[in-house]
Formats: C-alpha cells, structure tokens, sequence
C-alpha cells in the first residue's frame, strides 16, 4: 500500500512569513494527526481529525496555526505568522479507526524559521 | 498528566549483542502502547502495538513487553545488527483518549 505523503520536505522561511504544508494520508484511514517534533524531542500532537472532524486541537496554537481536513482525505497545515520557534519538522500520521491500529507516517516537512 | 520517559537516552553497541530498551509512563490507564523507530531525516515507522490486554508482541529479532501496573515497557533486541540503529521511541495514549505521548527516545548504534 501507499504510505502517507507529505509536502514539501523542507522549507525554509523568515519569521512572520506564513508557510503551509500538505499531507495525503494511506487510502481508507479516517484518522488524521499533525504532530511537530523539535530536535531531540519526541513529538507531539498539534491536531487530530477523525474524517474531517477535530478530535483533539487543544495543543495547536490557535493564534497562528490552522488545520483543515476537506473531505476527510488530504490535509494542510497552516502556520501564519512564523516564530523562530517554530522551527521543526512537522509529521502527518493517519491509522484506522479505534486503538487497535498503528499509527503510520509520513517522512515529515522539515521548517527552518529565519 | 501522562508522561512517559525513555532510558538510557543513547545507546552504543557492538554487532551480535541482545539489548533492552526501557519505557516507563506514569498513568497507567492506557489502550496500548506503541514501539517506533526513527531513522535521521525520516519519520516513524511502527515496529509493535502492545494492546492493554496483552502483555507482549513479537515480530522478528524484536520483542517487547508490557507490565500496565508498574508502567514499564522493554523493547527487546536479538542478535543486534548496524541496520538496527536509529532512534527508538514509545508512544501511550492519555487516558481515556486516543492522544499519543511520546517519549524522547532511545538513539541506538550498532557497531560492525
């Protein structure tokens, strides 16, 4: 099966630029993560969807991150203005429905803020 | 508050040798318990998913464990090779939520 892709790799932008990235998760997951992982860190959830509702936002900061998951496939996140940090990469993940299923990931888009 | 943390924090071994790897989490409240591995540059891939009711899960020269009451996870490695080295992490959902906390993992060499 096709693994979940991510758009772009990297990306690198001034503080107060906005930059998006894109996430297609595997065919017939319904449950969508954004997670951001600072070097050295493990990460941690920004958002989760389940279709294209939100199940959990309560770690994504409101003020300048955004996420929408439009037909309950593909994904973008959203980051408007950048804070230096904001520097990170940000993985998408998508599992089945219910906590017998594995979560798979992308390969990440790694965000260096200037 | 979950909270989970991984021992040692980095690991140097020679070709051949078992090693363990160590997760503790503090609410023991848990659906499952994940076992990832990150390679530099890449995102994780899901080695073992331990559900709450079992107490290990085997795949290959890998074998981990889980004891819910004393909030312990050992990763198991057989015959250890220089394709096993990446960073290693575990990950338990909240309680009463599918939101996972990760560890900040284990970082593994394995010399030729």
């Amino acid at each position: 099966e096709a693994g979940v892709a991510q758009s772009p790799r990297y990306k690198i932008i001034e503080k107060r630029q906005s930059v998006a990235f894109w996430c297609n998760p595997i065919s017939g997951h319904a449950t969508l993560y954004w997670y951001q992982q600072i070097l050295g860190q493990g990460p941690k959830l920004l958002i989760q969807f389940q279709n294209n509702g939100v199940v959990d936002d309560s770690q994504l900061p409101k003020d300048r991150f955004s996420a929408e998951r439009l037909k309950g496939v593909d994904s973008t996140l959203k980051i408007q203005p950048a804070k230096l940090e904001d520097s990170a990469v940000y993985l998408c993940a998508s599992s089945l429905p219910g906590m017998s299923s594995p979560l798979h990931f992308g390969n990440g888009t790694r965000l260096t803020v200037t | 508050k979950q909270e989970v943390t991984q021992i040692p924090a980095a690991l140097s071994v020679p070709e051949g040798e078992n090693l363990v790897l160590n997760c503790s989490f503090t609410d023991s409240a848990i659906y499952n318990l994940q076992w990832f591995r990150q390679d530099p540059g890449k995102g994780l891939t899901s080695l073992l998913l331990i559900q709450s009711s079992q107490r290990e899960q085997t795949s290959g020269r890998l074998n981990a464990s889980l004891d819910k009451s004393s909030g312990r996870s050992t990763l198991y490695i057989a015959a250890s090779q220089p394709g096993d080295s990446a960073t290693y992490l575990c990950a338990v959902p909240t309680s009463g939520t599918y939101k996972y906390i990760f560890g900040t993992g284990t970082r593994l060499k394995v010399l030729a």
